[in-house]
């Protein structure tokens, strides 16, 4: 039972566009939504984060979406840049109770931004 | 000056065996934990230790156990290891989860044979 997907394997874009990521959840539970990038051989890095009573929350290139009726969540990066190509990686967690800080992952989608 | 760090990063070994994977933060965060990383490449939380006391424990064979002798440590023992154990382990800290997410450690990529 997935709770949280990431439905695209993989994203190819140019330098300089936009990339999006996409991300659905099924816990209504959840109330915080993470993202994060990875590259081989190292450990995932925190990138951006939303509350559930935010919309939206912006740092530098990266701007992440909630649409908590769709459960739908996504990762705008703009402008796309060759060293963004990395695995990508939302996550979910519960705020209350012993669920606290316990995040649930998607599979993770690969981007590759061409030069 | 390594933020989470453990050891080692590749642990090949037979079935049957006993091994240790190693973890160390030095943040000052509060809380640790151990994730899975399959062959599908889902992360799952096995583990999470808030200081030094187990606060998560997902549905994992007893052949495993974390121990945190401090705050800043936490180590994950296997026990008769099987093949199906054969992952990329990555332990993590936090201070904030929700606004600030953890601090992953680089993996341990354990292979049973």
């Amino acid at each position: 039972d997935q709770q949280v997907k990431q439905n695209s394997p993989s994203l190819s874009v140019q330098e300089g566009r936009i990339s999006i990521l996409n991300c659905d959840y099924t816990n209504s539970m959840f109330d915080y939504f993470l993202w994060y990038k990875k590259y081989p051989a190292e450990g995932p890095t925190f990138l951006i984060s939303i509350s559930s009573i935010k919309d939206k929350n912006e740092d530098g290139r990266f701007t992440v979406f909630l649409n908590k009726s769709a459960k739908h969540l996504s990762l705008h990066i703009v402008p796309s840049q060759p060293g963004d190509s990395a695995v990508y990686f939302c996550a979910a967690s519960e705020s209350g109770g012993t669920s606290y800080g316990k995040l649930t992952f998607g599979q993770g989608t690969i981007l590759t931004v061409h030069p | 000056d390594t933020a989470v760090s453990q050891t080692p990063k590749y642990l090949v070994t037979q079935m049957g065996n006993d091994k240790s994977i190693k973890c160390e933060q030095n943040l000052g965060h509060d809380t640790m934990y151990w994730y899975k990383q399959d062959s599908k490449k889902f992360l799952k939380i096995m583990f999470s230790y808030n200081n030094k006391e187990l606060i998560i424990n997902e549905t994992v064979p007893n052949r495993f156990s974390p121990k945190s002798p401090d705050k800043a440590h936490l180590n994950l023992h296997i026990n008769s290891l099987e093949l199906g154990d054969s992952a990329v382990y990555f332990c993590a800290s936090s201070q904030d989860p929700g606004n600030y997410g953890y601090t992953f450690g680089s993996g341990t990529r354990l292979t049973v044979v």
